[in-house]
């Protein structure tokens, strides 16, 4: 099945600080998807994007499909950004995601 | 407001004791997924119904059967739960099973003791 990869696992970051997360795969794919769990579990749905470029304030979200990776940009993090950002992506197009294992992501005060 | 709602929200049983946990839509979503979520691992697919049409995954244990009774509400049966069967239990659903947004509720929190 397909290899879902991302980097880097653990991340702290200072109050206001940027950051960049990643996610290679290794297959072509028609559904890609950013979440974020936070520390009571909820999964949040944070990017529907298989390809292209998304924003959605202080978060943003570019897929290159041809080079078969996918970046998570954070801005001007707040600690309510703590928690772990998944990305998961579907190659068959049968929304059956396969998960990374994770970004935990800890935002400092 | 919510849309995935999952009870109850922590569930303590013994092992051997069959379990049921239950996930409710307020999208009239045609799909519901059921994923296992182990401590610090990625979420991993156990099942999905499209409307009444059940699609086992290849490597999920006999052990864990799901029921859909009607659009809003899908259970999730473990039989004889185990030590290992421990996990996050997240339902999600999604509009339709090609390309599209998966919404997930809060999940249950199984400990078996």
């Amino acid at each position: 099945g397909i290899q879902v990869e991302q980097s880097p696992p653990d991340l702290i970051l200072q109050e206001g600080a940027n950051s960049t997360l990643r996610c290679n795969f290794s297959d072509s794919v028609n559904n890609l998807q950013w979440f974020h769990q936070n520390p009571w579990g909820q999964l949040i749905n944070l990017f529907y994007i298989p390809s292209g470029t998304k924003q959605n304030g202080r978060l943003s979200a570019t897929t290159v499909a041809t080079e078969r990776y996918s970046l998570l940009y954070i801005s001007s993090s707040q600690t309510t950004d703590s928690g772990v950002y998944f990305c998961a992506v579907d190659s068959y197009g049968n929304n059956r995601l396969a998960f990374g294992k994770g970004n935990q992501v800890v935002v400092i005060p | 407001d919510a849309m995935v709602i999952q009870n109850p929200r922590y569930q303590v049983t013994q092992f051997g004791k069959p379990v049921t946990l239950s996930c409710s839509q307020t999208l009239n979503h045609n799909v519901m997924y059921w994923y296992q979520q182990k401590s610090s691992q990625a979420p991993k697919l156990l099942f999905h119904y499209y409307d009444k049409d059940f699609n086992n995954e290849a490597d999920t244990p006999d052990n864990f059967q799901s029921r859909r009774p009607n659009t809003s509400f899908c259970f999730l049966d473990i039989r004889s739960p185990g030590l290992g069967d421990a996990a996050m239990y997240l339902c999600a659903t999604s509009r339709g099973t090609t390309n599209e947004k998966l919404f997930f509720g809060s999940g249950t929190q199984l400990s078996v003791l």
